[in-house]
Order: C-alpha cells, then sequence, then structure tokens
C-alpha cells in the first residue's frame, strides 16, 4: 500500500464548476501537506501549504486537512481553463523529504 | 534570477551509455533533490543533498549516482542506462530548517533506447 493515495484522474469540469481534489495517507507521522500544481511539460509549482487540521483558503483555493481521517483535500472554486493541470498532493513527515502522491489530472472546458 | 535550471531539457541514450544530469540553482538554498516522473508513479526521490558535499539515498536511488561539490549544483549520474529508467528527472532545491516550500527546474525528458 502506498503512502498516499490519490486519485489520478482524469477529471474533466465545465468552467465555472467547483472542484473537488482529495489524497488519503496512512504514515501518522506526516505532519505538513501540500499541494502543488504541474501544467504540461514544467516542474511542479507549489499552491498551498497547511500544517494544522482545518481549512485554508486562498483566493478561489482552499486546502482542507483532516488529521484523524488522514484526508486531505483541495478545492478550486469558480474553475477556469487556466486552472487545467495536474495536481499533486504532497507531505511531509520527517526532515524535508516529500512523499508525492501520484497526481489528479484536471480539465477545466469552455 | 534565475530559479533552478536543468541541462539537458531532452536526451536519448542507448542502452549501456553514460550520461550526467546537471542541476543549478541560484537562491542559495542548502538543500537539493533529484525526482523521476512516470506515468501513475508520482514524484519519485532519487538522492537528495543537505549541503556541500553531501548526499543521501532516496526511495529510488538504484542505477544513479550523485555528487554535490558546489552548494549550487547537483549532479544525477546514470553510469550504464537501462530502459527502466526512461523518465523525466526534476531537479528541486529549498532552504534549510523546517518543512518548506521545494522549488523544481523545468524537468529532462531521458528516453533509453
Amino acid at each position: 500500500q502506498k503512502e498516499v493515495e490519490q486519485d489520478p484522474g482524469p477529471l474533466s469540469v465545465p468552467e465555472g464548476a467547483i472542484v473537488s481534489l482529495n489524497c488519503t495517507y496512512s504514515n501518522s507521522a506526516f505532519q505538513y501537506f501540500m499541494w502543488y500544481r504541474q501544467y504540461s511539460r514544467k516542474g511542479p509549482e507549489l499552491l498551498m501549504y497547511t500544517y494544522s487540521s482545518g481549512n485554508k483558503e486562498d483566493g478561489r483555493f482552499t486546502a482542507q486537512v483532516d488529521k484523524s481521517s488522514k484526508y486531505i483535500s483541495l478545492f478550486i472554486r469558480d474553475s477556469q481553463p487556466s486552472d487545467s493541470a495536474t495536481y499533486l498532493c504532497a507531505m511531509i513527515g520527517g526532515g524535508n523529504k516529500l512523499t508525492f502522491g501520484t497526481g489528479t489530472q484536471l480539465k477545466v472546458e469552455l | 534570477n534565475a530559479g533552478v535550471t536543468q541541462t539537458p531539457k531532452f536526451r536519448v541514450l542507448k542502452t549501456g551509455q553514460s550520461m550526467t544530469l546537471l542541476c543549478a540553482q541560484d537562491m542559495n538554498h542548502e538543500y537539493m533533490y533529484w525526482y523521476r516522473q512516470d506515468p501513475g508513479m508520482g514524484l519519485r526521490l532519487i538522492h537528495y543533498s543537505v549541503g556541500e558535499g553531501t548526499t543521501a539515498k532516496g526511495e529510488v536511488p538504484d542505477g544513479y549516482n550523485v555528487s554535490r561539490l558546489k552548494k549550487q549544483n547537483f549532479l544525477l549520474g546514470l553510469e550504464s542506462a537501462a530502459p527502466s529508467q526512461t523518465s523525466v528527472y526534476f531537479c528541486a532545491s529549498t532552504t534549510a530548517g523546517g518543512p518548506s516550500e521545494q522549488f523544481f527546474g523545468p524537468g529532462t525528458r531521458l528516453t533509453v533506447l
């Protein structure tokens, strides 16, 4: 079993839809949670970074962490075609090593 | 400020050939990482370095070697390439201390025939 599970998609939604992306994890040592966005043929870029359980909002993006359920989510409101990318969840337990999910491919269609 | 750069962008090798991938960062970061990304597997850590002159193994180190002779550079070597090493390779860097954002390079697409 992988330490981090993420549905690979692809997920296709119409412009303006609310998108929900999720990851589950099994390692209780994970304390820091990140979402990276990766456009086609580019390197990943950090989108959101959270530590504690609860919600963190940044513009149209909301990251949610539920440590008791070992479940994290990323919500995108009013999705735009420019949001079309692969979204990777990532987690840190100790040191500065990231453990990534496999990524969810999102397409927002006009 | 170029951030993290990787050389080359693309490469095709024959089985058994060797090559070196170069990563350079201009952010004065202590930590540097090499990942490979394969379909359905996500990003997997190959080797990493927590400072000049130090290296350590990650999740999938077999078949690769690394060196960090200068703080700004991190080299990934393939001594005898195999088709299983066909992948996209990403370098990343971050500051020392607590957990922090890793900055990624644009990637190197390697095909081993």
